[in-house]
């Protein structure tokens, strides 16, 4: 069982090119997100989808877009890349309904970002 | 404005020591409170977590103590191990309004053989 994949695993990137994070997840989970992980802020969502089709902002959206096209994929695409964007960047996935272990969010890998 | 504060933002411990962390937040509607914990160049792993409604769950050496009335909550950590020396995080959540959790600044421990 894989739970959930990103790729790639890290990557450096010139400031104004276009850049899309993937994820993946084999767990049927409507429920899926994309955090940004900075040293002394924590955890900050960026954007999440409840079920295929829709998607929502989170805390920090800007500079970011997100689709849904399905179930099992969420990619997070940077437009336009700026240094402010280097960070790690996780993917995790839930259910949201019901009891209480359904709230457990289940995080990838990330991926390590950097913009030059 | 952060929905969730942490503290400390370092810990080092003894090994078989207590290790505790807190956290502290604002919304009152808040009603999934989980503690994730993780290991360098992974990704967060749910550790523990309560519901408002007890005021203490306990999951071997690990212990939430809930305080609803402070708005407080933090995680014990019995016997420490160096094995625990990871990052952990508190976080909170309305699980009515999707489940978009809202994570504390996270806390490196260092458990000392």
């Amino acid at each position: 069982i894989a739970g959930i994949t990103q790729a790639p695993t890290s990557q450096i990137l010139a400031a104004g090119r276009r850049m899309t994070l993937r994820c993946t997840q084999d767990m049927r989970h409507n429920a899926m997100y994309w955090y940004r992980q900075d040293l002394g802020l924590g955890l900050r969502l960026i954007h999440y989808s409840n079920t295929a089709g829709t998607t929502g902002k989170g805390e920090v959206p800007d500079g970011y877009s997100v689709s849904r096209a399905n179930t099992d994929d969420f990619p997070l695409t940077l437009a336009s890349a700026v240094p402010s964007q280097t960070s790690v960047y996780f993917c995790a996935s839930s259910w949201t309904s019901g009891g209480d272990l359904i709230n457990e969010q289940f995080f990838g890998p990330g991926t390590r970002l950097t913009v030059l | 404005q952060q929905q969730v504060k942490q503290s400390p933002q370092s810990l080092i411990v003894q090994k078989g020591g207590i290790s505790i962390i807190n956290c502290a937040y604002e919304n009152t509607a808040f009603d999934y409170f989980p503690w994730y914990q993780q290991f360098p160049g992974k990704g967060p792993a749910l550790l523990i977590a309560i519901r408002p409604d007890v005021s203490e769950k306990k999951e071997g050496r690990f212990t939430i103590s809930f305080n609803k009335s402070a708005k407080q909550f933090s995680l014990h950590i019995m016997d420490s191990q160096p094995g625990d020396s990871a990052t952990y995080f508190c976080a909170a959540s309305l699980s009515l309004v999707g489940n978009q959790f809202y994570f504390g600044t996270g806390t490196s421990l260092t458990v000392i053989p």
